[in-house]
């Protein structure tokens, strides 16, 4: 089964604009963590922000905010002002604790969105 | 300094070949992962690590081994490669419960 799902696999937004980009993801820890990274065309993995699952508030890191919906297991990515530097894939990651191997602490991620921002 | 080098960035091999990637930390890092990068397919976790010879399989492993006999090294080895694993190879660390950092990723090409 899907750990981390991302339905969009490609959106469209107009530069200033905001844009919200899905996760959902499924698990049976009470205690885990939820990750976006974002990857330009050079190809490295840009983390960007994290919330944990007995956080509170939801996350928020300059012009990036995690919309944390727990009952609905959703971690939605909320990016205002779209720049035309935004484009890029985004990926969300799920870090869960392994209890069997110790604490292993396993990183899964979706399939990405790829977002363009136009003029 | 890179807190994360991999090696090769780039390699071209024939089907059938051995063949090993490294990455390599200065972080003294306790967790280390192995993804693999295909379009359509996002990052799949191949293997991770949980410390010193403490290893366990991703969603991928199949056709992949991994060793971790210090803290800064981790690899990856493809016993056998076949062009399935023609991909881009990415190496993470983390120690804290969040901020994982990635290495700049192999291009691993399988002819």
């Amino acid at each position: 089964a899907q750990k981390i799902t991302q339905t969009q696999p490609g959106m469209f937004v107009q530069e200033k604009e905001a844009v919200t980009l899905d996760c959902t993801y499924d698990t049976s820890d009470p205690s885990y963590g939820l990750f976006w990274y974002k990857q330009p065309s050079s190809g490295e993995m840009i983390f960007l922000i994290y919330q944990g699952s007995y956080d509170q508030q939801n996350a928020t890191e300059g012009r990036y905010s995690l919309n944390f919906q727990k009952a609905r297991k959703s971690a939605n990515l909320v990016i205002s002002a779209s720049q035309l530097g935004d484009s890029a894939m985004y990926f969300c990651a799920m870090r869960e604790v392994i209890i069997l191997t110790g604490g292993g602490n396993k990183l899964t991620f979706g399939t990405g969105t790829q977002l363009k921002v136009e003029l | 300094d890179a807190g994360i080098t991999q090696s090769p960035r780039h390699k071209v091999t024939e089907t059938g070949t051995p063949v090993t990637l490294r990455c390599h930390q200065t972080e003294n890092h306790r967790y280390m992962y192995w993804y693999r990068q295909d379009p359509g397919h996002g990052l799949r976790l191949i293997h991770y690590s949980y410390g010193v010879k403490d290893t366990d399989k991703g969603e991928v492993s199949d056709g992949y081994s991994v060793s971790r006999s210090k803290t800064e090294d981790f690899l990856l080895t493809l016993e056998s490669a076949t062009s399935s694993q023609t991909s881009v190879y990415f190496c993470a660390t983390g120690q804290a419960y969040y901020g994982y950092t990635f290495g700049s990723g192999t291009r691993l090409t399988v002819v």
